[in-house]
C-alpha cells in the first residue's frame, strides 16, 4: 500500500512554461485535494475533487487546472508558470475525516 | 480572511516539559477540528482530532482541548520529547453545510522545537 504518491519531488520551471504535477493514491478514496504551502500562510486549498469526474475550486485556484478521470489519479496543471507559484505542493486523499498527504513537490519558478 | 489562525509562529520547550500549541477559528460552522504534524521534506500526518460536541480528547501524550464559546483550541504535549520537534498545523472542517462543508481549512502552522 503506497498511500499517496507525488511526482516529481523537485521541479524548476521558467516563467511561462507549463507542467503537470502528478498525484496518485491506492486507497480507493473518493476525496482528493491539492494544497500549496508557503511560509506564514499554512496549507491553502487549490482544487479538490469528491469523486471521478467531479472537481471544484478551493481557496487559491487561479493559475491551476485539475481533472479527475479515475479514482486513483488527480493531476494538477500549471498552464503558464509564474514566480508567485513557487511553493511546495501537497496532494491529499481522504475517506471520512482523516486526510493522507503525499510527500510533496517543491516547485521553483524563475 | 483567515478562518483558522495559529498566532504563534514558533515555540521552544525543554524536553520533559509541557508544550501548548494554540489555535483560534472564526467560522462557527466548523464542527470538527484536527491537528497535523509535519516533519521537513515530508507531508503532514494526522495527529489527533476533536468533535465540536466534546471539550477534550486525549491520545497518549497528546490532548486537545476545545473551547467553543471562545472559538479556541489547544494541543498539549506532555511530556515533550525531542522527536516532537516539527511543524504543527491546526485544521477545521464543517460537516453540516455552508462554505466550510467538506473542506479542511488549515492554520499557518507553529514550529515546535523541543530541546534535550
Amino acid at each position: 500500500n503506497a498511500g499517496v504518491t507525488q511526482t516529481p519531488k523537485f521541479q524548476v520551471l521558467k516563467t511561462g512554461q507549463s507542467m503537470t504535477l502528478q498525484c496518485a493514491q491506492d486507497m480507493n478514496h473518493e476525496y482528493m485535494s491539492w494544497y500549496r504551502q508557503d511560509p506564514g500562510m499554512g496549507l491553502r486549498l487549490i482544487h479538490y475533487s469528491v469523486g471521478a469526474g467531479i472537481t471544484d475550486q478551493g481557496e487559491v485556484p487561479n493559475g491551476y487546472n485539475v481533472s479527475r478521470s479515475t479514482t486513483e489519479d488527480f493531476p494538477l496543471r500549471l498552464l503558464s508558470a509564474a514566480p508567485s507559484q513557487t511553493s511546495v505542493y501537497f496532494c491529499a486523499s481522504r475517506r471520512g475525516l482523516e486526510q493522507y498527504f503525499g510527500p510533496g513537490t517543491r516547485l521553483t519558478v524563475t | 480572511d483567515q478562518q483558522v489562525k495559529q498566532n504563534s509562529p514558533s515555540l521552544s520547550v525543554q524536553e520533559g516539559r509541557i508544550s501548548i500549541l494554540n489555535c483560534d477559528y472564526t467560522n462557527s460552522m466548523f464542527d470538527y477540528f484536527l491537528w497535523y504534524k509535519k516533519y521537513p521534506a515530508e507531508g503532514p500526518t494526522f495527529l489527533i482530532s476533536i468533535s465540536s460536541i466534546k471539550d477534550k480528547n486525549e491520545d497518549g501524550r497528546f490532548t486537545v482541548f476545545l473551547n467553543k464559546s471562545a472559538k479556541h483550541l489547544s494541543l498539549h504535549i506532555v511530556p515533550s520529547q525531542p522527536g516532537d520537534s516539527a511543524v504543527y498545523f491546526c485544521a477545521a472542517i464543517g460537516l453540516a453545510g455552508g462554505t466550510s462543508y467538506g473542506k479542511l481549512t488549515f492554520g499557518q502552522g507553529t514550529i515546535l522545537t523541543v530541546h534535550p
